[in-house]
Order: structure tokens, then sequence, then C-alpha cells
């Protein structure tokens, strides 16, 4: 079974670095989604790719982070100058586009556990 | 914009109680509704969807019907086990992002 999954699962960084996380999906996927979840929070939309398209990006979504899917398989998402606030949960998430709106059941990765200190 | 409001927790129920979290949604449209469970140190797990009004979604003995007139979405199970302790979120999708809901913790107690 070849969910999706997140690398790396846990980072710590000091505040001013740079991280850069990758997501790979599941095979079949043509959709990309990236959200961050807060400790007792719901994931929030940070941004989503159609493809090697980034279609839409949340105004959670800062100049600091960047994210790219280059050949529509993986992704990265880099966060620049991390600030303590950017702690976080962030998860991939994937899924099957079609044509049909409404229905868009996504499958999501474990995480990768962001603490800037 | 689209929202979900669901029941705050933690909830606590002992073995075998039945269990009712609830979840309200705004939509400009008509959203599929979802019920994704977050197990202790794992991923989210789709539990349940329904895509239309008065669909019903079940899966692990858990149900939640779509409620148009009253845009309410409510999970429910007629026994819990104590393996069903996780945090529950309701979720919708208009086709694109889901929107999330804040979680709802359940704790079950043998």
């Amino acid at each position: 079974d070849t969910g999706v999954s997140q690398n790396p699962r846990h980072k710590i960084t000091k505040r001013g670095q740079n991280v850069t996380f990758r997501c790979d999906p599941i095979s079949e996927h043509n959709r990309l989604y990236w959200y961050r979840q807060t400790l007792g929070q719901g994931p929030e939309f940070l941004t989503y790719f159609q493809n090697e398209a980034q279609l839409e990006k949340s105004r959670l979504l800062s100049d600091r982070f960047s994210a790219e899917r280059p050949k529509g398989s993986f992704s990265t998402l880099e966060i620049q100058r991390t600030e303590q606030g950017d702690s976080a949960m962030y998860l991939c998430a994937s899924a099957i586009g079609g044509s049909s709106a409404g229905y868009n059941e996504q499958f999501f990765g474990p995480g990768t556990r962001l603490t800037v200190l | 914009g689209d929202s979900v409001t669901q029941m705050e927790g933690p909830v606590t129920l002992s073995e075998e109680a039945f269990l009712t979290i609830n979840c309200t949604y705004t939509a400009t449209g008509y959203p599929s509704l979802f019920w994704y469970v977050q197990y202790p140190g794992e991923g989210l797990q789709l539990l349940l969807k329904a895509t239309k009004a008065d669909d019903k979604g079940s899966n692990k003995g858990f149900e939640a019907t779509y409620r148009k007139e009253t845009t309410s979405f409510h999970l429910e199970k007629g026994s819990v086990q104590v393996s069903d302790s996780a945090v529950y979120f309701c979720a919708l999708s208009e086709g694109r992002q889901l929107t999330f809901g804040s979680g709802t913790q359940l704790t079950v107690l043998p």
C-alpha cells in the first residue's frame, strides 16, 4: 500500500533558518494539497496543485513560503527565515481530480512536525 | 466563505455509550461533507462521507446524515469502544480544498 508519504517526519530548526519538506503523493493522484495544523485546531488549507500547476494559494501562505511540484509528482514546501509562529504540523494530501465538483476525497500523509526555536 | 463548526470537546464516554458529535456548516454551494479521524500518532483518515442532501455516510459503526435544511452533518455511533478514542474532524469541500472544523477529542474509558 503506497499511501502519501512525507519527509522528514520531524524538523527542529532555529528561528531565521530555511526548511524544506517533501511530499510524495499516491502515484495516480494528480491533485496535491498542503495544509497546516496547529495544536488543538483543524488543518488549514495552504495551497493546491493540479499536476505541476499551482492553482490556488491561501492568504496564510506568506511570501516566506513557496511550494513546487516540478514534474507533477512529488512536491516540496519551503519556508524561508522561519519564525516561531511557523511551528505546526504540515500536512500533505493527494486526490484524483475530476470534472465533477463537490466530491473531493483527499488522502493525507502523516505530516511533518516543525518546531522553530 | 465556507466554514465548519463542530462541538467542542473534549468528550469522555464510557465504553458502549452512545456518541453524538455535532457539526454544522456554512457553504455557498452544495458541498460534499466528510468526517475525518486522527488516532494518536497517526495521520488523518477519512471515516465517512456524503456527497448530496439526505445521503447517509457510514463506516465502522459510525454514521452521519447530510441534512441540507439544517446545514448539519452530525456524527453518531451507537456503542463506542476504547479503540474509538481519537480526534474527529468534520470537513466540507466544494471541489477543491477541504475546510475543517476545529476537531473534537473523544476519550472512551473501559
